[in-house]
């Protein structure tokens, strides 16, 4: 299997521009969810969603920040315009079931650094 | 809200020495899993606890679930230097979303 899938890897980018981030979960997998990790606020759950519906999205930090998973296996996370606040490590992970009582599968994260 | 709390947040041991985090949860979960974290990588599950005062061993690592469901702890014994990294607690809230602890970053002196 190849795991949850991200990219970009890394991200560089000038403060007003779009952003758009990228997850391609584990085949057969129902839930999909985005975090943030940043040292000061640690692993931040921001969305997530079950069978391509979004659940909870309460964690999106504010109006600038969209998330779409438009089939089962893609996902965006778009950031519009983007500020230097925003730089941090973003991740998506599946699993396997439609609750969030099962593990989590990580993906590699991108590392966004917005300038 | 529920929380989970680690600590400590961050520790330094000798190499060879044990290692202990803490989780606590300010209500009682159905379960709670462990992850860890390389520097640079991205957490990774370890194990699940769902039995009130379970126990589950992987080699030099110990996990305990607590009686009233609503701590945990994780031992390592004999750290390795391949033990370096960040061990995250996480468990489901009422609405069954997982809540993640802020993690003990574990570092190792030769």
């Amino acid at each position: 299997d190849a795991g949850v899938i991200q990219s970009p890897r890394h991200e560089v980018t000038e403060m007003g521009q779009e952003v758009t981030l990228r997850c391609k979960p584990i085949s057969g997998h129902n839930s999909l969810f985005w975090y943030r990790q940043t040292m000061m606020r640690g692993l931040e759950l921001l969305i997530y969603f079950n069978n391509n519906v979004p659940i909870d999205d309460s964690g999106m930090p504010e109006d600038r920040f969209s998330a779409k998973m438009p089939n089962a296996s893609f996902s965006t996370l778009k950031i519009q315009p983007s500020e230097p606040r925003d730089s941090a490590v973003y991740f998506c992970a599946s699993s396997p079931l439609s609750t969030g009582r099962e593990t989590q599968y990580f993906g590699p994260g991108t590392r966004l650094l917005v300038l | 809200g529920q929380q989970v709390m680690q600590i400590p947040q961050y520790q330094h041991v000798q190499e060879g020495e044990d290692f202990t985090t803490y989780c606590n949860s300010s209500t009682t979960l159905s379960n709670i899993q462990w992850y860890k974290q390389r520097p640079g990588g991205h957490p990774v599950f370890l194990i699940q606890l769902v039995k009130s005062g379970e126990v589950k061993k992987q080699k030099r690592l110990t996990f305990q679930f607590g009686e009233a469901k609503k701590n945990s702890s994780l031992h390592i014994t004999a750290t390795q230097t391949t033990d370096v990294g960040t061990y995250f607690c996480a468990g489901p809230n009422r609405d069954d979303k997982i809540i993640f602890g802020k993690g003990t970053r574990l570092h190792i002196l030769p």
